[in-house]
């Protein structure tokens, strides 16, 4: 099991450059999120998934799309990239929150600073 | 809007103290609150999850208290090692709404 991976690692943008990150998980799990963390800041939810083919809102959505085209995997796209998105990026996955044990797993992180 | 605080932000303790790290929510109507640990440049590790109609959970030397009423959870942690140094952060879920906190930065000093 590899659990939740991200691609890629590190990637440094310019400002309006476009570009998406993959996650991608093994579990079976049925929920995905993305969320970016900032120095001395928590995690904040950018968008989430509870199924294949859904997506919604979170805390702090804009600039941001996101697909599920696939049940393993979640898409996150930034279309004109800003020097505010710089940021690192995590995406977890838990179960079922209907299960009534919604622990989420995280990726390793994408580092993105955009120029 | 949930808020959630941890304090301290750092803390720093000699190997073998116990240690209590706290963290609070403005809204009680959470589902769950979990907590997690975070090494330097790594991603999050799942370390203990509260369901709301739950008091407490423990996993080895950590215990993890919850009290919706006052809004606020304890992540006790005995007989601290070296290896416990992270940062430690708790979130709170809203009807998968999830905020988190900031975040302590636990040193344990050999």
């Amino acid at each position: 099991n590899a659990g939740v991976t991200q691609t890629p690692k590190f990637r440094v943008l310019k400002t309006g450059q476009s570009m998406t990150l993959l996650c991608a998980q093994d579990m079976n799990h049925e929920y995905m999120y993305w969320y970016r963390q900032d120095p001395g800041m928590g995690l904040r939810l950018i968008h989430y998934s509870v199924g294949e083919g859904t997506t919604a809102k979170g805390e702090v959505p804009d600039g941001y799309n996101v697909s599920r085209l696939k049940k393993q995997n979640f898409l996150l796209g930034l279309e004109s990239a800003a020097p505010s998105q710089t940021s690192v990026y995590f995406c977890a996955s838990s179960y079922s929150w209907l299960a009534g044990n919604n622990e989420q797993f995280f990726g390793p992180g994408t580092r993105l600073t955009v120029l | 809007k949930q808020e959630v605080t941890q304090i301290p932000a750092a803390l720093s303790v000699p190997e073998g103290e116990n240690l209590v790290l706290n963290c609070s929510f403005t809204d009680s109507a959470i589902y769950n609150l979990q907590w997690f640990r975070q090494d330097p440049g790594k991603g999050l590790t799942s370390l203990l999850l509260i369901q709301s109609s739950q008091r407490e959970q423990t996993s080895g030397r950590l215990n993890a208290s919850l009290d919706k009423s006052s809004g606020r959870s304890t992540l006790y942690i005995a007989a601290s090692q070296p290896g416990d140094s992270a940062t430690y952060l708790c979130a709170v879920d809203n009807n998968n709404d999830m905020r988190f906190g900031a975040g302590t930065r636990l040193t344990v000093k050999p």
